[in-house]
């Protein structure tokens, strides 16, 4: 079985450009959530879906990053300008259930902002 | 805010010793602790969970205890490898609350 899919795997661009970052996650599994990790750090949330429906997005910049996740399936994340501190690893992670269950995370998109 | 804390200097053990890891939280208590391990370039894997209520829970060389009293966690790999090698990170979400918080992690390196 396939498990949580992330595209680009690495992604270098300009500040004030524009960033999307994929994910498919396990099939079946009705929860997604957006993590994003700074070097030596513990990934910190950004966003949680339950199917099509954002239920925890408190952690996500919202003057700047927005993610959608249609048809209750793929997801993406959008930066847009991008910053220099915005450099780090962005996972994506699915679930079966809500928090109470094992999450199965992607490989990750290192994004470098230059 | 939730807080958890884990040293965030690396373990350094000899092959076949026992490695422990330390996984300590503030504010609120956790409905339940998980841990995970990363290797450099990947993402996160999920070994093992543990819920409030519990006091231990066991996977194969793996063992997790959970002391609400002390508001620790420890992780234990008995008869550790080098192929044990990596960072281990807790997570955890405290009653009442949505979010699944991780510690910084702490990474272990096993030597042959």
């Amino acid at each position: 079985e396939a498990g949580v899919v992330q595209s680009p795997r690495y992604k270098i661009i300009e500040k004030k450009q524009p960033v999307a970052f994929w994910c498919n996650p396990i099939s079946g599994h009705n929860t997604l959530y957006w993590y994003r990790q700074n070097l030596g750090q513990g990934p910190e949330l950004l966003i949680r879906y339950e199917n099509e429906e954002a239920v925890d997005d408190s952690q996500l910049p919202k003057d700047r990053f927005s993610a959608e996740r249609l048809k209750g399936v793929d997801s993406t994340l959008k930066i847009q300008p991008a910053e220099l501190g915005d450099s780090a690893v962005y996972l994506c992670a699915s679930s079966v259930g809500g928090l109470g269950t094992e999450a199965f995370f992607g490989q990750g998109t290192r994004l470098t902002v230059v | 805010s939730q807080k958890i804390e884990q040293n965030s200097e690396a373990l350094n053990i000899q092959e076949g010793k026992t490695a422990t890891l330390t996984c300590n939280y503030t504010n609120y208590s956790p409905a339940y602790l998980q841990w995970y391990r990363q290797d450099p370039g990947r993402g996160p894997v999920f070994l093992l969970l543990i819920r409030e209520n519990e006091k231990e829970k066991r996977k194969e060389r793996l063992k997790v205890t959970f002391d609400t009293t002390l508001k620790q966690s420890l992780f234990h790999i008995t008869a550790s490898q080098p192929a044990d090698s990596a960072t281990y990170l807790c997570a955890f979400r405290g009653s009442g609350y949505s979010t699944l918080t991780f510690g910084k992690g702490t990474m272990l390196l096993v030597s042959p």
